[in-house]
């Protein structure tokens, strides 16, 4: 059974940093690219970054370039997603999803980030 | 980036009687495959997405028959023939063709 679990989420204030994770299992993760999707309170879904099954290749979302830093660990099956200068327009359910043929077949739980001071 | 747009964004549907949803690309989801990649998603209230449809009309496992999918280029509609009260939820379409991938503004389905 393919699972997705994020983690590292939380309360930040204005300008602060946060590490969010996402494990895999289920499937050979490194035979997947991997997306983060965002969902703010009462709002639509937004991709956020994608990085492909080797790393080499990473895309972000404008809102969000220069700011945050996707990168895996295939050797852990894991995703992350590296969040500096954080402002309230980030405050969102970040959700993992897999990425395969141009859809998100599995997502995870997500994990809320909350940006307040 | 493509603008994908729903419509309508909100829909009260007695049970038993049948929903449309219609979603618009800004361009065309003909991938240089020759594939369009179009899905739908079911978002219930306070559930992760859980996607219904893959390149345009293919149901994921699990999903009733009663969902389908249809279109083709920049036009596309998802439609329920015969809605449950279990559809409650806020359905996005999304295409995969180009990055980034984007999506619709999510229409919400009440009963």
């Amino acid at each position: 059974e393919v699972q997705l679990v994020e983690s590292g989420g939380g309360v930040v204030q204005p300008g602060g940093s946060l590490r969010l994770s996402c494990v895999a299992s289920g499937f050979t993760f490194d035979d997947f690219a991997m997306h983060w999707v965002r969902q703010a309170p009462g709002k639509g879904l937004e991709y956020v970054s994608l990085i492909n099954d080797n790393g080499e290749t990473i895309h972000y979302a404008d809102s969000v370039k220069g700011r945050f830093t996707i990168s895996r660990d295939n050797s852990k099956n894991s995703l992350y997603l590296q969040m500096n200068s954080l402002g309230t327009d980030d405050t969102a359910l970040y959700y993992c999803a897999r990425d395969y043929m141009g859809s998100y077949e599995y997502w995870g739980q997500g994990t809320l980030v909350t940006v307040s001071s | 980036d493509v603008v994908m747009t729903q419509s309508p964004l909100s829909l009260l549907v007695t049970v038993g009687q049948p929903a449309s949803i219609s979603c618009r690309s800004s361009q065309s989801l003909v991938y240089g495959d020759g594939e369009t990649y179009l899905n739908w998603f079911q978002q219930r209230p306070g559930q992760s997405p859980r996607r219904l449809i893959f390149k345009v009309s293919n149901r994921d496992s699990g999903v009733p028959d009663r969902f389908s999918g249809s279109g083709s280029g920049t036009d596309f509609t998802l439609k329920i023939n015969r809605v449950e009260a279990e559809d409650v939820g806020v359905y996005y379409c999304m295409q995969g063709s180009h990055w980034p991938y984007t999506f619709g503004q999510g229409t919400k389905l009440e009963i």
